[in-house]
Order: structure tokens, then sequence, then C-alpha cells
């Protein structure tokens, strides 16, 4: 049973602070994505990571940059948080292309 | 890059009426064509999908069609049940490329 784990489930931060989500997962994928998911938007895709190192922009990169020093491992980190990041972040991972994506529960952030 | 547009955003069925959501694509390199189901407070979970070669797939009471000339897909549920209401989403990609997620639709399944 494929396990992706989110370190946080609920954050508040202040503008300005530096924002750390982390996400592993348990299965050995390769590719991992983080999404952002906001009511009537979907989910959009913030970045992707194909391998241990390698990264990709999504539709929305702005205001975010990403991690991936191990292959369990994909971090999303928001340098200077805003008001407009408050949002529910979803991190998946999947092993093929296509293929399914697993996701995690997500974490909840608010910045006040 | 790939658009996808999804409707209705919302739909209320009674319970053993069908539900149908559509969705539509930009583009025609698409190939891939998912759709996850999110209940209340949980993760979104693929329920089922399709690919470009085929233009129906069937699992117990869902289905999805395919029209690869219009650049539309569609979710059929049968037989409505209370565990269907939930927020399902439908996606788009292109081989070795990122999948683009609908606005999703928030289904009630009235008993």
């Amino acid at each position: 049973d494929v396990k992706v784990t989110q370190s946080s489930r609920y954050l508040v931060k202040r503008t300005g602070e530096k924002v750390f989500l982390e996400c592993v997962q348990d299965m050995d994928h390769e590719n991992m994505f983080w999404y952002r998911q906001d009511p009537g938007l979907g989910l959009r895709l913030i970045y992707f990571s194909y391998d241990v190192k390698m990264k990709e922009k999504g539709d929305i990169p702005e205001g975010y940059s990403v991690s991936r020093e191990k292959k369990e491992r994909f971090s999303l980190i928001l340098e200077s948080a805003s008001t407009n990041q408050t949002s529910m972040y979803l991190c998946a991972s999947r092993t093929v292309d296509p293929g399914e994506l697993f996701f995690g529960e997500g974490s909840r952030l608010t910045v006040l | 890059g790939e658009n996808v547009e999804q409707h209705p955003s919302t739909l209320s069925v009674q319970e053993g009426d069908s539900a149908v959501i559509k969705c539509t694509y930009s583009d025609s390199a698409s190939n891939y064509f998912p759709w996850y189901k999110q209940e209340l407070g949980k993760r979104p979970q693929l329920i089922i999908d399709i690919r470009s070669n085929v233009g129906e797939k069937k699992d117990q009471r869902i289905a999805v069609t395919l029209n690869k000339t219009a650049k539309h897909f569609s979710l059929h549920i049968t037989e409505t049940q209370p565990e269907d209401s939930a927020v399902y989403f439908c996606a788009a990609s292109t081989a070795g490329n990122k999948l683009t997620f609908g606005g999703g639709t928030r289904v009630l399944v009235k008993p």
C-alpha cells in the first residue's frame, strides 16, 4: 500500500515568514509533485520532479521553490509567505508515466 | 500548455439516478485522461482512467467516454448512491508531461 506522508496537516504563518512543507513517499517512486488546491480552481501544479535533484516548473511556480535531495522526499518552500498563498497543498507521487498519482492528505496553510 | 475545463461545478442528483460530468481539453496531443474522487476531508483517489486509443471504459457503475475529435471526455455514474457524494476531478496529460486538472465537480446524492 503506497503511503505519501505530508509532515504538517495544519500550519498558521505570518506574512514574510519562510515556510517548509515536507512530503515523504515510501514506494520508491521516481516522480513527485506539489499541487495547490483552491475551491473552483481544481488542483494546480506548482512544481514536479522526475528524479533526485531534478525539478520542473508547473503552472504556478511563482513564489515557491522545491528541493529533492533524496528520492523519497520532496519539499516545497515558500521563501516569504504572502496571504495569497493561503491554501491547501497536496503532494503526490507516481512510478510510471502516465499512471496513477498517489496523494498525501494535504497541508492546509493559513498566512496571516 | 494544456487547459482543462470541467462542467458542471456542482451537481445534485436523487439517489438511484445517473450523474454525468463533462470535461474539455485544449491540447490535441493529450493521450491520458484520469478521473479522481475526493471525499470530504480526504485525499483525491483515482477511480478510472482512459487512454486515447480507447473510446469508452467501464468499471461497475462508472464509465468514461472519450471523443478525441471534439476533445472532450465524460464521466458517467449510474445508480448513484450516497457514498458517491464527493468532489470529482478530471485531468489530461501528454506522455512524459504534467497532469492538468479541471476545476472539479461537487456531486451531492440526495437519499
